[in-house]
């Protein structure tokens, strides 16, 4: 069955950075664009961050923008979320997600990795 | 504050029926697809509806999703008491380049 396994969670001091990494089974990875979307505590999901399917165009939430990078190993059918200069606002629960059919929805949730943002 | 405007909560009693309401704009829902998200507490959150008015497989057609302009609705029927969840609604935004999401809607089943 489809499997979308996020890891690199942890706590971070607010400046460092910190990289995610989304493992990607049963599903045709170089078919598939993919989205990063959080949750902090207590609060509604939050979008932040989405690539296509060749990795050739990527979009992000302005509150993420010139600090995060998203990027994918097709190889290996994984993708990274690269975020730097993190601060407590970007504490939470970090969601892998697939697209599909061009943005039009999200399918296929992992189990999501916890971001803790310590000062 | 959200670019889709959902209620804070709805509730309603088991076997009653419940609506659920998102408000956008043009270049959000009034151009894109509208899809809805359960989120039951502690779990990651799961597509209801897709594409405005589907329903992905295993979905119950107690489900059902509609657009009108640059709003939509989510429509429960024959509540249950596993039911209660967050509910989410979601469109990209063709201005903002973004994949934006409604604040959430917490259904309480009485």
């Amino acid at each position: 069955q489809v499997q979308l396994v996020e890891s690199g969670g942890g706590v971070v001091q607010s400046g460092m950075s910190l990289r995610l990494s989304c493992a990607v089974s049963g599903l045709r990875f170089t078919g598939s664009g993919f989205h990063w979307v959080r949750q902090a505590p207590g609060k509604g999901l939050e979008w932040v961050a989405v690539i296509s399917d060749d990795g050739t165009e990527t979009y992000y939430a302005d509150s993420v923008k010139g600090r995060f990078s998203l990027s994918r190993d097709n190889p290996k059918s994984t993708l990274y979320l690269q975020m730097s200069r993190l601060t407590a606002e970007d504490m939470a629960v970090y969601y892998c997600v697939r697209d599909r059919a061009g943005l039009r929805y999200l399918d296929n949730w992992g189990q999501g990795t916890r971001v803790t943002v310590s000062s | 504050q959200s670019v889709l405007t959902q209620p804070p909560s709805v509730s309603a009693a088991p076997g009653q029926k419940v609506t659920i309401s998102c408000s956008g704009s043009s270049s959000n829902i009034g151009n894109n697809y509208i899809s809805w998200y359960q989120q039951l507490p502690g779990t990651a959150p799961k597509v209801l509806i897709y594409e405005n008015d589907k329903r992905p497989s295993g979905i119950p057609d107690r489900f059902s999703g509609s657009k009108a302009g640059t709003s939509a609705t989510l429509g429960i029927t024959g509540l249950q008491a596993g039911d209660e969840a967050d509910y989410y609604c979601a469109a990209w935004d063709t201005s903002l380049s973004e994949f934006l999401f409604g604040g959430g809607t917490k259904l309480t089943v009485l």
